[in-house]
């Protein structure tokens, strides 16, 4: 129920186009939805996250959907750049309850963005 | 500013050596983590303190011991590790409010066990 599943596991998109990665998860506790952004060698930075009382969250070309009763979430990178190729990690907690805030994360999906 | 600074970048040990890892935040935040990153996998969380004191541990073996002197620093003191505990040594930090949920990673300890 802790899970977190990914797709895909690999993703090539052509520079300018859509990329798009799916996350979904079981724990109905679950209210705070963070995506990470990973470059080789270096640590996890946080993109964009989501509460599950809006459907969608926008930040410059990143935008999250999230579908909450079909317990889904998604990033999408809109005009995918060379420098957007990267490891991407969709997570998910249950933020307001202290004491067990930790972070479940997906299994990663490698985004390659080709000219 | 939203910066957690690791130390050291590298580290190569032997089996028998004793080191420790550091992390520090000046961002006010009153949770810090430790996570473990093998190649190609997410983060594993190990530990967690919040207000300067341990609240989670994820069944990490006694080989590693965390630390937290103060609410700007967290230690990580390693010993008789193994090969398999070769690894990116991630530190975080989170507000731990009722409005902020995120929790911000550092650069990374890239470990090696010899």
């Amino acid at each position: 129920q802790q899970q977190v599943k990914q797709s895909p596991q690999s993703l090539i998109v052509q520079k300018g186009g859509i990329s798009i990665i799916n996350c979904a998860y079981e724990n109905t506790a679950f209210d705070y939805f963070p995506w990470y952004q990973q470059f080789p060698g270096k640590g996890p930075a946080l993109l964009i996250a989501i509460r599950p009382d809006v459907s969608e969250k926008k930040e410059g070309r990143f935008t999250i959907s999230f579908n909450k009763s079909a317990k889904q979430f998604s990033l999408h990178i809109m005009d995918s750049q060379p420098g957007d190729s990267a490891t991407y990690f969709c997570a998910a907690s249950e933020g307001s309850n202290f004491g067990n805030e930790k972070l479940t994360f997906g299994t990663g999906t490698r985004l390659t963005i080709i000219p | 500013d939203t910066e957690v600074t690791q130390t050291p970048k590298h580290l190569v040990m032997g089996m028998t050596n004793k080191k420790s890892l550091k992390c520090e935040q000046h961002m006010g935040h009153r949770a810090m983590y430790w996570y473990k990153q093998k190649a190609k996998k997410p983060p594993e969380l190990m530990f967690v303190y919040s207000y300067e004191k341990l609240s989670i541990n994820e069944s990490v073996p006694s080989r590693f011991s965390p630390e937290c002197p103060n609410s700007s620093l967290l230690n990580l003191h390693l010993h008789a590790l193994q090969p398999e505990d070769s690894a990116l040594y991630l530190c975080a930090s989170s507000p731990k409010d009722r409005l902020s949920y995120e929790q911000y990673f550092g650069p990374g300890t890239r470990l090696t066990v010899t």
